[in-house]
């Protein structure tokens, strides 16, 4: 059973890091095209990041630049290091996987909240 | 980027009743298309891929339809555990959602 299991979020502050993690079981995370997704309070769902098998990156152009993906294979993780927070980043964080373009499994997410 | 249009916002059916939702896409996408169910608190889950395939485990009164820019998902007989918000979602450049539709009690 595929299980992904997302942590690190909390409250921060405007200007702030934080770094996410996915912890995958079930699955081989540097074998798989992997995604964050994230969620707005009350909103809708917006693609974040993605990493393919091969190591290729890719952002969404809200956080190019501030996010950075990877992963650790030793620990079957996947991560998001998010520097530089505003307001309009605080969301709940999905990670997923994508491997034909759609998002077949996804952990529970983890709320980050950027606040003063 | 593609823009996905959902609608209705809202759709009010009672128990029972056949629920229809739209989805459109700004340029065509040819059968690149999702549906996800998210239930509050909980993570979107995978319905239909590839505009018609229902994903594993997903009850036959579930069935997406369309091709290009114009994409149906329906719900045959609604039951009470199908209440929840829906997205379509479009893999065909990049990963785009649309702003979901709302299937509430009527």
């Amino acid at each position: 059973e595929v299980q992904l299991v997302e942590s690190g979020g909390g409250l921060i502050q405007p200007g702030g890091s934080l770094r996410l993690s996915c912890a995958a079981s079930g699955l081989t995370v540097s074998s798989n095209y992997m995604s964050w997704v994230r969620q707005a309070p009350g909103k809708g769902l917006e693609w974040v990041s993605i990493i393919y098998s091969g190591g290729h990156t890719y952002y969404a152009d809200s956080v190019e630049g501030r996010f950075t993906i990877s992963r650790d294979n030793s620990k079957n993780t996947l991560y998001l290091h998010m520097n530089n927070l505003g307001a309009e980043d605080t969301a709940v964080y999905y990670c997923a996987t994508n491997g034909e373009g759609y998002f077949d499994y996804w952990g529970q997410g983890t709320l980050v909240t950027v606040s003063s | 980027e593609i823009v996905m249009t959902q609608s209705p916002a809202t759709l009010s059916v009672s128990p029972g009743e056949r629920a229809t939702l739209s989805c459109r896409a700004s340029q065509s996408l040819s059968s690149n298309l999702a549906w996800y169910q998210q239930k509050p608190g909980q993570a979107p889950r995978l319905l239909i891929y590839g505009a018609s395939t229902r994903a594993t485990g997903i009850p036959v009164r579930f069935s997406g339809s369309g091709s290009g820019t114009e994409f149906t998902l329906t719900i045959s007989s609604l039951q009470s555990e199908d209440f929840a918000v829906y997205y379509c979602q479009q893999y065909n450049y990049w990963w785009t959602f649309g702003q979901g539709t709302k299937v509430e009690i009527k």
